[in-house]
């Protein structure tokens, strides 16, 4: 069965270090979603794909966190620098287009010290 | 500014009983709604998907039901199994970019 694939699956870090995630949708799905959640608390959008062009980025924290989609498959998520407050499990999801059933990955825990 | 709510955010049942979980959203004009399930330390798994021009979707023993109107969706889980233990999350898409909105979650134990 296709499933959406994250690596790594945990990270820790040191506080003001840089941290990426990579994601690989399943094969077909044009977009693509990077979410965080807090332990607790419902995942909340970072940043959203539509093949490689950027649809959503609104909450993304963009002096620290940068996402790319280049060839408008597989996606990376960079935070620089990484501050305590990012950690989080940041999950990736796909869905074969905007209105369409979304999966998604096992997610990243991150841990910054 | 869509809003996602959740009740109740815990609930504990003994084995075989049916259960309701209630998710409501503030903005009516909704795409789909879909409600996932997930296990702790895990990532989330589709459970059921509703169209906004759809009332019901079942898959076994879960039936989810969609009142656009009033902003209201209900999860019901026939017979509840401990393993269906986990926190369960619904999430609307809406926007000019079909955002899918979380709720925060509520979490089932169900007690052999």
């Amino acid at each position: 069965e296709a499933e959406v694939a994250q690596s790594p699956r945990y990270k820790i870090t040191e506080k003001s270090q840089a941290v990426a995630f990579w994601c690989d949708p399943i094969s077909g799905h044009a977009t693509l979603y990077w979410y965080r959640q807090i332990l607790g608390q419902g995942p909340e959008l970072l940043v959203q794909f539509q093949d490689e062009s950027v649809v959503d980025d609104s909450q993304l924290p963009k002096d620290r966190f940068s996402a790319e989609r280049l060839k408008g498959v597989d996606s990376t998520l960079k935070i620089q620098p990484a501050e305590l407050g990012d950690s989080a499990m940041y999950l990736c999801a796909s869905s074969f287009t905007l209105n369409t059933e979304a999966f998604f990955g096992q997610g990243t825990r991150l841990t910054v010290v | 500014k869509q809003e996602v709510t959740q009740i109740p955010a815990a609930l504990s049942v003994p084995e075989g009983e049916n259960l309701v979980l209630n998710c409501s959203f503030t903005d009516s004009a909704i795409y789909n709604l879909q409600w996932f399930r997930q296990d702790p330390g895990k990532g989330l798994t589709s459970l059921l998907l509703i169209q906004s021009s759809q009332r019901e979707q079942t898959s076994g023993r879960l039936n989810a039901s969609l009142d656009k109107s009033s902003g209201r969706s209900t999860l019901y889980i026939a017979a509840s199994q401990p393993g269906d233990s986990a926190t369960y999350l619904c999430a609307v898409s809406g926007g000019s970019n079909y955002k899918l909105t979380f709720g925060k979650g509520t979490l089932l134990t169900v007690n052999p």
